[in-house]
């Protein structure tokens, strides 16, 4: 298995509280990334990180921030869980070098109620 | 922008017969191309990746897809089910610079009949 490690894998939240989820790999991968996976929808990126403090916003990015202050760790947050928020939550690594695979974590499985 | 469609949400096969999984895409430049494999409350598994070398690609579990770029196609085809390939399939594509962001169809939900 790929070195990345999700936490934590289940969380119930109430609506209107931050939620942090972690992402962490031995890799040394440059480039991380979240995704929430909803039925119908495939997985749909949020964030992603190409190097220590440098993120950008996916395509469904609103009400989510994230943090990448070290290689390993990249943090997504729900700055104010809202019921829509309830999902899946994946992260992804991706080594820097051309047409290599991404490998993922084992998902949040996150539900606010 | 590039985007993938996966032409069935659902797939229904009975165990040793063929399976067809169509996926088509949209790329202003050769794409690298991947199928990913997610079990019931797993993560997702690489099947195979298309990376511009030769076009038709085998993976693992007897899987094989095959890049054709005329038709803009990456369809995942298997010569005989088992029961262990249930689950859901997800066709990707990914940019070729920047993130090299991937992005994911909507997913086809493989059944298999006894």
């Amino acid at each position: 298995d790929a070195g990345i490690t999700q936490s934590p894998r289940h969380k119930v939240t109430e609506t209107g509280t931050p939620v942090t989820l972690r992402c962490h790999q031995t890799e040394n991968h440059r480039y991380m990334y979240w995704y929430r996976q909803d039925p119908g929808h495939g997985l749909r990126l949020i964030h992603y990180s190409y190097g220590v403090k440098d993120t950008d916003k996916g395509e469904v990015s609103d009400g989510y921030s994230v943090s990448r202050s070290k290689t390993e760790d990249f943090l997504l947050t729900l700055e104010s869980a809202t019921s829509s928020q309830t999902s899946v939550y994946f992260c992804a690594i991706r080594r820097q070098k051309m047409n290599t695979e991404a490998f993922f974590g084992q998902g949040t499985r996150l539900t606010v109620v | 922008a590039q985007s993938v469609t996966q032409l069935d949400s659902h797939v229904s096969v009975s165990e040793g017969t063929p399976v067809l999984l169509r996926c088509n895409y949209s790329s202003s430049y050769s794409p690298s191309l991947f199928w990913y494999v997610q079990h019931p409350n797993k993560g997702l598994q690489l099947l195979l990746k298309y990376t511009s070398a030769a076009t038709l690609v085998k993976g693992i579990n007897g899987f094989e897809a095959e890049f054709k770029k005329s038709e803009t196609s990456f369809h995942l085809t298997k010569p005989s089910a088992h029961m262990s390939d249930a689950a859901e399939y997800f066709c990707v594509v990914s940019e070729l610079q920047g993130a090299q962001k991937l992005v994911f169809g909507q997913g086809t939900r493989l059944t298999i009949n006894p």
